[in-house]
């Protein structure tokens, strides 16, 4: 059981660069999701991909965030230009589309600082 | 969006004893998970509830799908010091594959 699989685990970058975090679902899994939490919050869902079509995003995206799914497998969440506002733990889920659906399986997060 | 009230948002209590959090909702969901998350680490599922009115166990936590589909609650007996965490409830809107969580309760156990 590999279970989700998040790389780095953790990023400390300065304000100006791009960053860029994987996720490697359970391979059965074909929901996949990417979340932000902040110190003190519960989870805030970012976009969410079936398969390797990205079917929703929040508001929360802005136009320096951009994910990708590219073969239904793993995904990446890129953030160019981050800011200090970036500095979030950003963690991914994944869930199989079927019976017992809607159980997310989280991995154990990418936490970005921005200096 | 959908909004989640989670209570109480944190509770210090004594290993041995009960604990009931809950959350509600200002609209029907049609699943509710409950999570638990340990510092540093990416929230672990606790007990999932499709039905309303269901109730479910997993050993010493209890966890309620309310009758209006509106809120759920989870109770754990017996307290010990690694139940230390951040306690999550989580919803699906109806339609939704998207789950909305609450803000969190943190428990800590005093030995």
């Amino acid at each position: 059981d590999t279970g989700v699989s998040q790389d780095p685990r953790h990023k400390i970058t300065k304000r100006g660069q791009n960053v860029t975090f994987r996720c490697d679902p359970i391979s059965e899994h074909n929901r996949l999701y990417w979340y932000r939490q902040t110190l003190g919050q519960g989870p805030e869902f970012l976009t969410y991909f079936q398969n390797e079509a990205q079917l929703e995003k929040s508001r929360l995206l802005s136009d320096r965030f951009s994910a990708e799914r590219p073969k239904g497998s793993f995904s990446t969440l890129e953030i160019q230009r981050t800011e200090q506002g970036d500095s979030a733990m950003y963690l991914c889920a994944s869930s199989f589309r079927g019976s017992g659906a809607n159980v997310l399986t989280f991995g154990a997060g990418s936490r970005l600082t921005v200096l | 969006g959908q909004q989640l009230n989670q209570s109480p948002q944190s509770m210090f209590i004594q290993e041995g004893e009960d604990v009931s959090m809950n959350c509600t909702s200002s609209s029907i969901f049609n699943t509710w998970l409950w999570y638990k998350q340990d510092p540093g680490e990416g929230p672990v599922l606790l007990i999932a509830l499709y039905k309303a009115g269901e109730l479910t166990s997993n050993g010493r936590l209890t966890a309620q799908f309310g009758i209006t589909r509106k809120d759920s609650f989870l109770n754990i007996s017996a307290s010990i010091p690694s139940d230390v965490g951040i306690y999550f409830c989580a919803g699906f809107p109806g339609g939704s594959y998207i789950p909305t969580f609450g803000r969190g309760t943190s428990l800590i156990v005093h030995p």
